[in-house]
């Protein structure tokens, strides 16, 4: 099992440049989350999934959209990347309950 | 809003020696999360803390929650090399009963053990 993958693993962008980070996972888990970690400030919620065919916002959501595509896939789209997205994004999936979050291994994106 | 702070923020210790890392927070929760981070890594789940009073332990690392006070502790016991890294609480923001899941972080302690 692969657990939470995560696509791509670095990329540049230029300002106003626009693209998607990709998460898929095979551990059959209801929630999905969508987290950026920028140094000295832990790590932000952006956006997450309930369950499949919901979204909703978290801490940090301006500047950002999900899809929630189907029950193994969650992807975050920038629509016109700033420099202030520069950051290392994280993927993350929850079972049910209060279980704790599993990672998937990060992107990390600069723009320029 | 939902803060979370930890305490100290950067850790240097000797093998062998005991510390402990703080986690106070802002609003009433009683599920708390500890994560390892090594560097350019992604996070590993520690520990889960879902009640008052809870209390978990893996090797030379424990962990406890007093919701009362708001703080959870991560104590470290004799530690060694291979503890070095960042570790982060996080606090469950749901209220009541329910929970999406959505955690607010601590700023993270950067652990580093020397010999």
């Amino acid at each position: 099992n692969a657990g939470v993958t995560q696509t791509p693993k670095f990329q540049v962008l230029k300002t106003g440049q626009s693209m998607t980070l990709q998460c898929a996972q095979d551990m059959n888990h209801n929630s999905m989350y969508w987290y950026r970690q920028d140094p000295g400030m832990g790590l932000r919620l952006i956006y997450y999934s309930a369950s499949e065919g919901t979204t909703d916002k978290g801490e940090v959501p301006n500047g950002y959209n999900v899809s929630r595509l189907n029950k193994r896939e969650f992807s975050l789209r920038l629509e016109s990347a700033a420099p202030s997205q520069t950051s290392v994004y994280f993927c993350a999936t929850r079972t049910s309950g209060y279980n704790e979050q599993f990672f998937g291994p990060g992107t990390r994106l600069t723009v320029l | 809003e939902l803060k979370v702070e930890q305490n100290p923020l950067f850790l240097s210790m000797q093998e062998g020696k005991n510390y402990t890392i703080y986690c106070n927070y802002s609003t009433t929760s009683d599920r708390l999360y500890w994560y390892r981070q090594d560097p350019g890594k992604s996070l590993e789940s520690l520990f889960v803390l879902l009640s008052n009073g809870a209390v978990k332990q893996e090797g030379r690392l424990m962990a406890s929650l007093d919701t009362k006070a708001r703080l959870s502790t991560l104590h470290i016991t004799a530690a060694v090399h291979d503890l070095s890294a960042t570790y982060f609480c996080a606090v469950d923001w749901g209220a009541g009963g329910t929970s999406y899941g959505k955690l607010t972080f601590g700023q993270g302690t950067i652990l580093t053990v020397h010999p």
